[in-house]
């Protein structure tokens, strides 16, 4: 199984309101991300969790709020968002961040529109 | 950081076609992943290959990772072939640009 779920699908907000994307692996993976990407773009890097631990953040505004409350579930929460934050976020998982165990796997994506 | 180039950035192909897709990076890399984005935006892992060759039906890749880069073949393109295709390099996957792949009935 490698499966990445994220949740929702679609989510369409005001720029006032709080959300939450939701993502879930159960591979037993400890290293876990959230891409933002834009269309006719890549992927871009936002944060990374490692033993749920941030590891990386890619300088990414406040406004995107991180969280992995245990090792098979990562959050990100969202506030006061801006128009131009509308794209589709994608999750992923690897066993690790060290050595041979760093094949990631993606989730399907969240696509956003902010209103 | 290290830069990551895909070329060509846009390819497109007539059915039964073949094609190679590059991607070089700037740096030694632990880490290298192929991917296709299909047009829902799902990426599917087509190969972790950070050094040597791999085959997976119609698809080969194929790393040098002295000399900092990976190819891409597809033999035989079908239209399902179609979408970007993106490599990502090390333990933070950092993705190029990506090779938009339309193939043609």
């Amino acid at each position: 199984d490698t499966e990445v779920t994220q949740t929702p699908k679609h989510l369409v907000m005001g720029m006032t309101n709080k959300k939450s994307l939701k993502c879930e692996q159960h591979m037993g993976h400890r290293a876990m991300y959230w891409y933002k990407q834009k269309a006719k773009k890549p992927p871009e890097l936002m944060f990374v969790y490692s033993y749920e631990k941030l590891s990386i953040n890619e300088s990414v505004p406040s406004r995107f709020s991180p969280e992995c409350p245990n090792s098979s579930l990562l959050n990100l929460h969202l506030h006061a968002l801006q128009p131009e934050d509308s794209a589709l976020y994608l999750c992923a998982s690897s066993q690790d961040l060290q050595g041979a165990r760093t094949e990631a796997f993606f989730g399907q994506g969240t696509r956003l529109t902010v209103v | 950081g290290i830069q990551v180039e895909q070329s060509p950035p846009d390819l497109i192909l007539q059915e039964g076609a073949n094609s190679t897709l590059r991607c070089n990076f700037s740096d030694s890399v632990n880490n290298l992943q192929w991917f296709h984005q299909n047009p829902w935006g799902q990426l599917i892992n087509l190969f972790y290959i950070p050094s040597g060759t791999k085959q997976n039906g119609r698809l080969s890749a194929t790393t040098v990772a002295t000399e900092r880069y990976s190819l891409l073949y597809i033999s035989s393109s079908q239209t399902t072939d179609s979408g970007v295709y993106f490599c990502a390099v090390n333990n933070d996957m950092r993705f190029g640009a990506g090779t938009r792949l339309t193939v043609k009935p």
